[in-house]
């Protein structure tokens, strides 16, 4: 149980267009979902956290206009990159937790999603 | 939230006991110490998690000291797949009302030998 999903794995995309990725809590419903990014050799840096039915909120310097998150339902949220740029080229990754799984605040990742911006 | 000083890399060989030290001098009343093993382009995975004292898992333990200020992740008889980045986060009590935000260190890249 606990498994967490992203669509796609990997994406290539030219520079500005925009891409959307789906993280999908598939065994339990998530009312708080995180999105990460990391960069190569990187730890992961928390960009912003989004509970369902709430707009997201963003860590400083994520733009909240070019990273738009969408938590629609207890056990999907979207992040689309907007007119992405190579600089935007990294590992996506996104997290699920809920209240009533796990100890504490036990968050529970997905596999990530490697974006490259050509 | 409290933030975390780990060894940027460990080295070991198969079948010995690794041991990972974090320091967390900061670490606050509500915060909990949680552990995550991260190989290359995957997402993390929850190893343990502790308040104080000793935890105990089928894959690891976990130990606390009194002053809780520092906390070692123990590997028993490391194997080759145990190659990754292991971070150490301390974290706020979903249920003190926090959001539950994960501030994620650098790690500590462990390396298993044959």
């Amino acid at each position: 149980g606990a498994v967490v999903s992203q669509h796609p794995s990997r994406v290539i995309c030219k520079s500005g267009t925009s891409v959307k990725i789906e993280c999908r809590s598939l065994d339990f419903q998530a009312t708080t979902m995180f999105w990460y990014r990391q960069f190569p050799k990187k730890s992961l840096m928390l960009m912003a956290t989004s509970n369902e039915g709430s707009k997201a909120t963003y860590e400083q310097g994520v733009e909240k206009d070019k990273f738009l998150i969408n938590h629609a339902s207890l056990t999907l949220s979207t992040l689309t990159v907007t007119s992405a740029h190579p600089e935007d080229s990294s590992f996506y990754i996104c997290s699920a937790m809920t209240s009533g799984r796990g100890s504490y605040n036990e968050q529970f990742f997905g596999p990530g999603t490697r974006l490259t911006v050509l | 939230l409290a933030k975390t000083t780990q060894p940027i890399s460990m080295d070991s060989y198969e079948g010995q006991e690794v041991n990972i030290t974090c320091s967390h001098n900061n670490i606050a009343t509500n915060d909990y110490i949680t552990w995550y093993q991260q190989f290359p382009s995957q997402g993390p995975r929850f190893i343990i998690q502790g308040y104080k004292t000793k935890v105990t898992n089928e894959v690891a333990s976990l130990f606390i000291p009194a002053d809780r200020k520092s906390s070692t992740l123990s590997l028993p008889r490391v194997s080759l797949s145990d190659t990754a980045v292991y971070y150490c986060l301390v974290g706020e009590t979903l249920y003190g009302g926090s959001q539950g935000n994960l501030i994620f260190g650098k790690g500590t890249k462990l390396s298993v030998k044959p």
